[in-house]
């Protein structure tokens, strides 16, 4: 059965740090792969997707990049946090290009 | 006016009782259609997952798709507490990759 991980779970980084949040799957290959952002009262906002490796299609400009080095991994960077960019950061994967499933979540929180 | 809406709620009702959680769309392109469960600080869980119109059941989970009416909805049969989450509902297009996302509703169920 397939897993995702995503690490870590809770994150305390003061404004103008750098960040790197981690996404893996389990248990399946060639995934679609998915960063979303989920703000208090306001769903869920697509911040990132990706088909394969090297393919990074971007939702929202932003202070935000991510990347993906290998064909199970997905990773969200920035180089200078803002207050703004905290929230609950979802990273999700898809077979069919449909249903998507999700992973346990990072809290992040900029002081 | 958002694609999706979603009442946030809070939808408050006592054990056994038949819930009815509903969203409505303007996008008359949306396909497939999902509702995800969301407990506090966790990632959302796929709950049912449907394609164009109609009903589909699972469980204690009943899911209805009406698309002339732009308006899904999602049945809990005999609620029990461990049902209180946030219910968010989702749907796409045919081929693209953006899900979007109702703002969730938040039910509790009273013992």
């Amino acid at each position: 059965s397939q897993t995702i991980h995503q690490w870590p779970a809770t994150l305390v980084q003061p404004v103008g740090s750098p960040l790197s949040l981690e996404c893996t799957v389990e248990g399946t290959s060639n995934p679609n792969l998915y960063w979303y952002r989920q703000a208090a009262g306001r769903g869920l906002q697509l911040l990132f997707y990706s088909v394969g490796i090297g393919q990074i299609s971007s939702e929202v400009p932003q202070n935000l990049s991510a990347s993906r080095p290998q064909d199970r991994q997905f990773i969200l960077s920035s180089k200078k946090l803002l207050l703004s960019d905290s929230g609950f950061y979802l990273c999700a994967w898809s077979i069919t290009d449909n249903e998507q499933f999700f992973g346990p979540g990072t809290r992040l929180t900029v002081l | 006016q958002k694609e999706v809406e979603q009442d946030p709620g809070p939808l408050s009702v006592p054990e056994g009782a038949i819930v009815s959680l509903n969203c409505t769309y303007s996008n008359s392109a949306f396909q497939y259609f999902m509702w995800y469960r969301q407990y506090s600080r966790k990632g959302p869980e796929l709950l049912m997952y449907t394609y164009s119109s109609g009903n589909k059941e699972d469980g204690r989970f009943t899911a209805q798709v009406d698309k002339s009416s732009k308006y899904i909805s999602l049945f809990i049969r005999d609620s029990q507490p461990s049902d209180s989450a946030t219910y968010l509902c989702a749907m796409k297009d045919t081929g693209f990759q953006k899900l979007v996302f109702g703002t969730g509703t938040r039910l509790l169920v009273s013992p």
